[in-house]
């Protein structure tokens, strides 16, 4: 069965700290992942997306790294701000469909806090 | 930001009552889908099209329905709302960039049925 497990749940961490956000998956074939930022009341914004030739990519303080051997994905903050307290989502796409299907990931709530 | 809109964001309704929910984009892309979002939980695919006069339905289940006269506009109706049918509906849209397609989320409708 096609998953996208994501962990922590939730995280709490300071202003100005970093911390990584994991990504397991079992999407197979693979085509493609994604981490999407979902602010409270507001729909998921694409931070990065890496194919399985790729294994990290930055968008800013964000930097994403995929293992496509082990089916594993990280999303690194650095230096937290207020700002991004938010839904990270891990997004998963199959190459078995024209449609190219999108697994979601539940999500890792994350509070920062001053 | 994406020019992908959503009316109303937030709707408390009775039971029986028949209800559209509004999207509306401006970037010309073909593709366009309706998820269901409850709290915590991921992104279920209700509705899809590839363009005007074609609709899907996706992998959740659903008792809405959806229509595609015009490129540009999506929307989705409840003919009779339950409380069941309670949840944030996220309408979005897509366009092939290179390696993949990336959607693009309006900010959602919140319902709620009394």
């Amino acid at each position: 069965k096609n998953q996208v497990e994501q962990s922590p749940q939730s995280l709490i961490i300071l202003e100005g700290k970093n911390c990584t956000l994991q990504c397991n998956y079992t999407v197979s074939p693979f085509s493609n992942l994604r981490w999407y930022k979902q602010d409270t009341g507001r729909g998921p914004v694409s931070l990065t997306i890496m194919t399985f030739s790729e294994n990290t990519k930055s968008n800013g303080r964000y930097t994403a790294t995929l293992d496509a051997d082990t089916k594993q994905s990280s999303l690194h903050i650095t230096a937290s701000q207020l700002s991004d307290s938010a839904s990270y989502i891990c997004v998963v796409s199959d190459r078995g469909s024209t449609l190219g299907r999108l697994y979601f990931g539940r999500g890792t709530q994350l509070t920062v806090w001053p | 930001e994406a020019d992908i809109y959503q009316t109303p964001r937030y709707l408390v309704i009775g039971t029986g009552k028949k209800i559209t929910l509004e999207c509306s984009q401006t970037m010309g892309h073909d593709k366009m889908y309706w998820y269901q979002q409850d709290p915590g939980m991921e992104l279920h695919l209700i509705h899809y099209s590839y363009g005007v006069n074609s609709t899907e339905k996706g992998d959740l289940s659903s008792e809405s329905t959806v229509s595609r006269i015009r490129t540009e506009h999506f929307p989705l109706t409840l003919e009779s709302a339950r409380p069941s049918h309670t949840s944030q509906y996220l309408c979005a849209s897509s366009a092939r960039q290179g390696i993949g397609e990336t959607q693009y989320f309006g900010p959602g409708t919140r319902l709620l049925v009394l």
